[in-house]
């Protein structure tokens, strides 16, 4: 049980172009899920919280216009890379939260490359 | 200031030699302690939640153990195929509030 999907798990895509992933629960329903951004060797960075119905709540430093999130449905959160630039390249990690549990359930990745 | 810190940042182990990782937090209002196991390219896979100092517990080759101010998880007898970035991961004050320690890297070596 508690399985996250992302899709897709590689992008590549030209500056200037926009990206959306999509982040999935697949067998429960998610009412928060988080999006992380993770370079190199590093740690996981949060970059912001979605609550199903509400807008985002982002961390100090993302650029809210830069990084749409949408979270539409309980088993669905979108994040969307807006003129994406080679610096907005990295390894984009999902995860959801099972209502009133403390877990969190991480998404495979997805692989951002901006040329 | 709420706080995960991971120790050491890389173990290098021979098969079969056990070992400890350390996880030290200083958060207010602990509401549990996650430790996760990353593989290069994936998402973090879910291992052990503790809630409360003095709970332990284990799968397989690894057992999670929650003091009051740090957590270990004791690898013994590693295989090969453990080797991977162990995460811990902090809750504290608000149902969304995380903290994640930077990691340690195990490579255990046939």
């Amino acid at each position: 049980g508690a399985v996250v999907s992302q899709h897709p798990s590689r992008v590549i895509c030209k500056s200037g172009t926009s990206v959306k992933i999509e982040c999935r629960s697949l067998d429960f329903q998610a009412t928060t899920m988080f999006w992380y951004r993770q370079f190199p060797k590093q740690s996981l960075m949060l970059m912001a919280t979605s609550n199903e119905g509400s807008k985002a709540t982002y961390e100090q430093g993302v650029e809210k216009d830069k990084f749409l999130i949408n979270h539409a449905s309980l088993t669905l959160s979108t994040l969307t890379v807006t003129s994406a630039h080679p610096e907005d390249s990295s390894f984009y990690i999902c995860s959801a939260r099972i209502p009133e549990i403390y877990e969190q359930y991480f998404g495979p990745g997805t692989r951002l490359t901006v040329t | 200031e709420d706080q995960v810190t991971q120790s050491p940042e890389a173990l290098r182990l021979q098969e079969g030699e056990s070992s400890s990782l350390n996880c030290s937090y200083t958060v207010s209002g602990l509401r549990g302690l996650f430790w996760y196991r990353q593989d290069p390219g994936k998402g973090p896979e879910f291992l052990f939640t503790l809630y409360s100092a003095g709970e332990e517990k284990e799968k397989e080759r690894l057992k999670a153990t929650l003091t009051k101010k740090e957590s270990f998880l004791h690898i013994t007898a590693p295989k090969p195929e453990d080797s991977a970035t162990y995460l811990c991961a902090v809750q504290a004050g608000g149902f969304n509030k995380f903290y994640f320690g930077s990691g340690t890297k195990l490579n255990v070596k046939p």
